[in-house]
């Protein structure tokens, strides 16, 4: 158990709709990470969060949002769902800011159909 | 920018083989390096890692030495058992990118009694 947790594990969602995404860092960890995994693309970084700031963006779409909150933990909103989205969607949180290892949640797998 | 190459899988390989999974990097300055692993189903792992050349790091049996003059991190495992199937992901968090993780393709790996 690596003491990151994301809900929900499954969701089937339909082209067109908005879902969000719930992830809580592991105790202390001030920054978390939000990752996409696809068959086609891999791993991909989408945003980081520190402390309540967005600190680095990565291959995020426009569609997609996140923040985190006071209490830490943060959320990831995916909007105007495409066929495309379907993918797991991974966070991931650290103590550090810089060069140190991630602890990943168990993912959820988004479905659109 | 900063990038990962593994060697593509799958890799079969019989019980108590000796395993070894190419990785290289492309990055400024001195980045830290990690190997990750995600068994069917699951989130991702921290297997091991290093933070400056010449570091090995190891856990559970595997092994990885940081390799600044050829930019590689090979694992490595001296006998595999039927219970490391899985994919092995490389990365690398460099300087200044804000603690995010750069990921190879990953690598699956099949053990077979």
């Amino acid at each position: 158990d690596s003491g990151v947790t994301q809900t929900p594990k499954h969701l089937i969602t339909a082209t067109g709709q908005r879902v969000t995404l719930r992830c809580s860092p592991r105790s202390g960890d001030l920054s978390v990470y939000w990752y996409q995994q696809s068959l086609d693309q891999g791993l991909q970084f989408l945003i980081q969060y520190y402390n309540g700031e967005e600190r680095a963006k990565g291959n995020i779409l426009e569609r997609f949002s996140a923040q985190q909150f006071p209490d830490l933990h943060s959320e990831l909103n995916l909007s105007s769902l495409e066929l495309g989205d379907s993918a797991l969607y991974f966070c991931a949180s650290s103590v550090e800011q810089e060069r140190t290892e991630a602890f990943f949640g168990q993912g959820t797998r988004l479905t659109v159909v | 920018g900063d990038s990962v190459t593994q060697m593509e899988g799958p890799v079969t390989l019989s019980e108590e083989a000796f395993l070894t999974i190419n990785c290289t990097y492309t990055a400024t300055g001195y980045p830290s390096l990690f190997w990750y692993v995600q068994y069917p189903g699951e989130g991702l792992q921290l297997l091991l890692k290093a933070t400056k050349a010449d570091d090995k790091g190891s856990n559970k049996g595997f092994e990885a030495t940081y390799r600044k003059e050829t930019t590689s991190f090979h694992l490595e495992k001296g006998s595999v058992q039927v219970s490391d199937s899985a994919v092995y992901f490389c990365a690398l968090s460099g300087n200044n990118q804000g603690g995010k993780l750069i990921f190879g393709q990953g690598t699956e790996l099949s053990v077979k009694p």
